[in-house]
């Protein structure tokens, strides 16, 4: 079956830094790759997706390339600010017409001033 | 504005007691998702609802059950059958339809059991 391994937190950057968060999934036909964002104590928002081999999803500077020949998803961002302190999650769709989606276990990132 | 919304944020409740959390959307969607959120382990669907008058279980259904009477709520109740109850909880909904497949989520329930 489909799944997905994000690289383990916390990550502690400092500010204007650039980010790597690295998604690598495992699928049997064409998922959907998605990253979602969830500040503290607030649920998910949807950051970015991409749907088929070659698409780059971007959104509030964060950018992440659905790479078929690495089976990899990783979300990237030139310069972090304080504010982008959050969990990161990133998904797969379940395939056919399976509308669940699978998870990540989610990637904490500080930024400290 | 059209969105998610889950209620009480916070809830408090005895071991032996059933509880039920609410979910309203007013999006208009066909399907709406119960998700468990515990630290550490990402997040692990309970039930989900296609349509309205049918749900299926997820990958945590024990000590779980839910309804769906009505295409705008989707309540879950925890039962006292389940054994480790306090978590957060987040409700999500989605469009069917052709390459809809992106979920909106609700600000999630906290729930303590004690």
């Amino acid at each position: 079956g489909n799944s997905v391994t994000q690289m383990e937190g916390p990550v502690t950057l400092s500010e204007e830094a650039f980010l790597t968060i690295n998604c690598t999934y495992t699928a049997t036909g064409y998922p959907s790759l998605f990253w979602y964002v969830q500040y503290p104590g607030e649920g998910l928002q949807l950051l970015l997706k991409a749907t088929k081999a070659d698409d780059k999803g971007s959104n509030k500077g964060f950018e992440a390339t659905y790479r078929k020949e690495t089976t990899s998803f990783h979300l990237e961002k030139g310069s972090v600010q304080v504010s982008d302190s959050a969990v990161y999650f990133c998904a797969l769709t379940r395939g056919g017409n399976n509308r669940k989606l699978i998870w990540g276990l989610g990637t904490s990132l500080a930024v400290n001033p | 504005d059209g969105g998610i919304t889950q209620s009480p944020k916070y809830l408090f409740r005895k071991e032996g007691q059933n509880v039920t959390l609410s979910c309203e959307q007013n999006l208009n969607h066909d399907a709406m998702y119960w998700y468990r959120q515990d630290p550490g382990q990402g997040l692990r669907l309970i039930y989900y609802s296609q349509i309205v008058n049918d749900f299926q279980k997820g990958d945590i259904a024990e000590g779980y059950s839910v309804s769906r009477e009505k295409k705008e709520s989707f309540p879950l109740t925890v039962t006292s059958a389940q054994k480790n109850p306090t978590a957060f909880y987040l409700c999500a909904s989605s469009i069917e339809g052709a390459a809809k497949y992106e979920q909106y989520f609700g600000p999630g329930t906290r729930l303590t059991v004690t």
